[in-house]
């Protein structure tokens, strides 16, 4: 079965570089999330989509922007990237409404040096 | 704010012994799931309790739901080598819109051969 697909795997950015993550969600999934992992850390919830729009936001910092196309892949825009922005970077996709197990993708390793 | 808080932090058992995790969070919520992630890979849905369940079986697994404590267990049986992992337990606060989940801190499992 066809899973969420991430990349790229690993990232290893400068401070004050810009980086982007794609995701390609599982086909038929109406919604895309955006969570984000610090080392030993539960996964924070960043930013959601359904059908296109951007649904909740959570704990993003006002440096990244997402986005959803048409084809319902979603990019993570992250800029002037800081030290502790490193962590790994989900994608989960699922079908709307209450009830609905989030599917993951293996993530983005994100290092900021 | 966190919603989901995991005990113990950490859990090391023999292989065939059962492993017991608990989550406790703080709102009301529509569900309770958990999810399991090996290490630096994305995390798996594993089982989901409706607030209105209190138990609920998946192979080796078994969870609890109490609503009045707002707590909720992670029972598995006859452990495996394999099942070493971090368990998270998540929950929909929801109300409905804007689905999402909010994870706890995890509890590390190692199940030694």
């Amino acid at each position: 079965a066809a899973g969420v697909i991430q990349s790229p795997r690993h990232l290893i950015k400068e401070k004050r570089e810009t980086a982007t993550l794609k995701c390609y969600p599982i086909p038929r999934h109406d919604t895309v999330y955006w969570y984000q992992q610090g080392p030993g850390q539960d996964p924070q919830f960043l930013i959601s989509f359904y059908e296109k729009m951007q649904s909740d936001k959570g704990s993003i910092p006002d440096r990244f922007s997402a986005q959803q196309f048409s084809d319902y892949h979603s990019e993570l825009n992250m800029s002037s990237l800081e030290l502790g922005d490193s962590a790994l970077y989900f994608c989960a996709s699922s079908l709307s409404g209450a009830n609905s197990p989030l599917h993951f993708g293996n993530g983005t390793r994100l290092t900021v040096t | 704010s966190q919603q989901g808080e995991e005990d113990p932090q950490a859990l090391s058992i023999q292989e065939g012994e059962n492993a017991t995790m608990n989550c406790s969070y703080k709102t009301s919520i529509n569900n309770l799931q958990w999810y399991r992630q090996n290490s630096g890979r994305g995390l798996v849905h594993l089982i989901l309790i409706r607030s209105n369940e209190r138990e609920k079986h998946s192979g080796r697994l078994r969870v609890t739901l109490d609503t009045s404590k707002k707590s909720s267990s992670l029972l598995i049986t006859a452990s495996r080598a394999a099942d070493t992992a971090s368990y998270f337990c998540a929950t929909d606060n929801s109300g409905g819109s804007n689905y999402k989940l909010t994870f706890g801190k995890g509890t590390l499992l190692t199940v030694n051969p």
